[in-house]
């Protein structure tokens, strides 16, 4: 069982739209739960991050947290060009790993 | 704003050599860690280190690897016999206080191994 787990996509949204990318995880207890971005040949650059069940957002961005049923998104309102990237959704087991689902790519169609 | 800096951007070996990265965590973290990024593959974790010792590694974190802080600023990764399977991206990685908190990354290191 993988311990995150995203649709690869790739996912298109037109320009000035919303972007749902979604994320399961099997450790039930982990507590935290991290969203990043990451363009082509660079590092992962953290965007959002969120702790308790409900929304928690932050400009354009918007994570949502279901922990019964383990499931983590992130929303994008309002999509630019420059948001193309892959997104990473990343959630720390018990054991003190960071584990990384292997992304979404979103494009974003001007 | 404080970041993780990492040398060298880019080192080409030879198979069977031994290669070391290094980076530089932010001032007062207390965590670090290594990840590594096969070419269109997901960020995988070696190793995290607190208190000057291993916390916890993965299973690609085998004893070719090892890890150092050999100064109050530097942390390094040691490859001592490069295979052609580790080429990829490697980031070096720190957080404040705890293993749950943000994972901010450096810009990496591209190792090819030929």
């Amino acid at each position: 069982q993988k311990e995150v787990e995203q649709n690869s996509g790739p996912l298109s949204v037109p320009e000035g739209a919303i972007a749902s990318l979604n994320c399961t995880y099997s450790d039930r207890g982990s507590q935290s739960f991290f969203w990043y971005r990451q363009y082509s040949g660079k590092s992962p650059e953290l965007i959002m991050f969120i702790y308790s069940n409900g929304d928690k957002e932050d400009g354009r961005f918007t994570a949502q947290l279901n922990k019964a049923s383990q499931y983590v998104s992130l929303l994008i309102r309002d999509s630019q060009p420059s948001d193309s990237a892959t997104y990473l959704c990343a959630v720390p087991n018990t054991g003190n790993q960071f584990y990384f689902g292997t992304g979404t790519s979103l494009t974003v169609i001007p | 704003e404080p970041e993780v800096t990492q040398t060298p951007s880019h080192q080409v070996t030879q198979m069977g050599q031994e290669v070391i990265l290094r980076c530089v965590p932010i001032s007062n973290h207390l965590y670090f860690y290594w990840y590594r990024q096969i070419l269109g593959q997901k960020v995988e974790f070696l190793v995290s280190f607190y208190n000057n010792e291993i916390s916890e590694k993965s299973e690609i974190f085998d004893d070719q690897f090892s890890v150092e802080r050999p100064d109050g600023s530097n942390f390094t990764l040691k490859i001592r016999s490069t295979k052609l399977e580790d080429s990829a991206m490697y980031f070096c990685a720190s957080t404040l206080r705890g293993f749950d908190e943000k994972l901010l990354f450096g810009s990496g290191t591209q190792l090819s191994v030929l």
